[in-house]
Formats: C-alpha cells, sequence, structure tokens
C-alpha cells in the first residue's frame, strides 16, 4: 500500500531555533515529493524534488532528497512565528494522476 | 492567474440531505483534482480529471460521491445521502499539467467546510 509517514507529528520550538522535518514514503513508479505549508486555509507549495542529493532552498527553507533511502527532509533556519503552520509531505505516483499525502508536521514557533 | 475558487466556502446541511460543490480551475490547467482532508489529516486523494476525462477514483471512496468536469472546465462533487463521517473540509487543486519542473504543481483552492448535523 503506498504510504507517506511525517514526523514529528508536532514540534514546538523557539524563535530562533533551527528545526528538521521528516518524510518517508513508500509509493510505487515514484515521480517527485513535494512539500506544503498550510495555514489555516489551504496548502501553499514549497518545494518540489525530483532527483537525489540536490538542494533546494528558499530563504530559510530548505530540502532534499534521497531517492535510495525514501525519504526527504525539510530544514527551517532561524524560525519565525509566521512559520507556525503544517507541514505537509506529498508524493506524486509516476501516472501523475494520485498524489499521497502525509499527516503533516504541526510547527509552533514560540516567540 | 487568478487562482482556483471553490464554492460554497461553507455548508451546513442534515445527514441524508444531497450536497453538491463546484472548483473553478486556472485557466488553461488541464488537471484538476479533488480531495478530503480531516481535521489533523492531510489531503485524501478522492478523484482525479484530465480535461473532461475521470481518469482515476480513490478505492475508498463511496458510491454516494460522485463527480463531473463538462467541458473540461470547472468540476462538480457531490455528495449524496449524506452521513456525518462526511463532515470535512473538500479541496480542490488544478494543474497546468504540460509544464515541466516545479511550476507544474498543484495549485490548492480555498476549499469548501462541510458540516453534516
Amino acid at each position: 500500500e503506498d504510504k507517506v509517514v511525517q514526523s514529528p507529528l508536532s514540534l514546538v520550538v523557539h524563535e530562533g531555533d533551527t528545526v528538521t522535518l521528516n518524510c518517508s514514503y513508500e509509493v510505487t513508479n515514484f515521480r517527485s515529493l513535494l512539500w506544503y505549508k498550510q495555514e489555516k486555509k489551504a496548502p501553499t507549495f514549497l518545494f518540489m524534488l525530483t532527483s537525489s542529493g540536490i538542494e533546494k532552498k528558499s530563504g530559510r527553507l530548505s530540502s532534499i532528497l534521497d531517492k535510495k533511502e525514501l525519504f526527504s527532509i525539510l530544514n527551517i533556519t532561524a524560525t519565525q512565528t509566521g512559520d507556525s503552520a503544517v507541514y505537509l509531505c506529498a508524493v506524486e505516483d509516476g501516472t501523475g494522476n494520485q498524489f499521497y499525502f502525509g499527516t503533516g508536521t504541526s510547527l509552533t514557533v514560540i516567540p | 492567474d487568478t487562482g482556483v475558487s471553490q464554492n460554497p466556502r461553507h455548508k451546513i446541511t442534515k445527514r441524508g440531505q444531497n450536497v453538491t460543490f463546484r472548483c473553478d480551475p486556472i485557466s488553461e490547467h488541464n488537471r484538476l483534482y479533488w480531495y478530503r482532508q480531516t481535521l489533523g489529516q492531510g489531503p485524501e486523494f478522492l478523484t482525479y480529471f484530465q480535461n473532461e476525462a475521470q481518469l482515476e477514483k480513490s478505492r475508498l471512496l463511496s458510491d454516494r460521491f460522485s463527480a463531473e468536469r463538462p467541458k473540461g472546465s470547472f468540476s462538480t462533487l457531490e455528495i449524496q445521502r449524506t452521513e456525518q463521517g462526511d463532515s470535512a473540509m473538500y479541496l480542490c487543486a488544478s494543474r497546468h499539467g504540460a509544464r515541466t519542473g516545479p511550476t507544474d504543481t498543484q495549485y490548492f483552492g480555498p476549499g469548501t467546510r462541510l458540516t453534516v448535523l
């Protein structure tokens, strides 16, 4: 059965801390892995990863994929209160017809 | 791109009633996805359209659920004989489908929150 597992389920940190969110997957015929940020609304796109070992970076956020070990991490450095959200990991299957989402990691950044 | 829109944003209904939601994708996006999201969970795939063709449907989807995308533009999701367990956020996403790389990602609408009493 195809599945995506995220850890930890929730995380509380202080402003300025660095956090690492994990995503492991078992999906037949992998095509891409995506990270989304969800506040109290629809998910917004952060990164798409298709190749192993190539870091994607956007400001204080970065992500990398390991297709051999079937996982990805999302790093956030110098966290701010505005980073508080649920971070979702999704894997696209080879057909492009389906995306499998994890349950998300709820991040709370305390001032 | 004006974004994906969904209507209504909120729907409260009594158990046993039928409800219909509408999704208007970003223009020129030929791929459209429906998801259901409950509290504390990630979006759960329901169905997928490429243009007007429904190419994928979740095996877990009850036959009370049906979706259409006439003419390959907007889509509707209907739930018949609603149950309390249908209460959730229903998300629609669209995707261009002909691009490559990060721009070929899903763009989500604001969702329709359904409450079944």
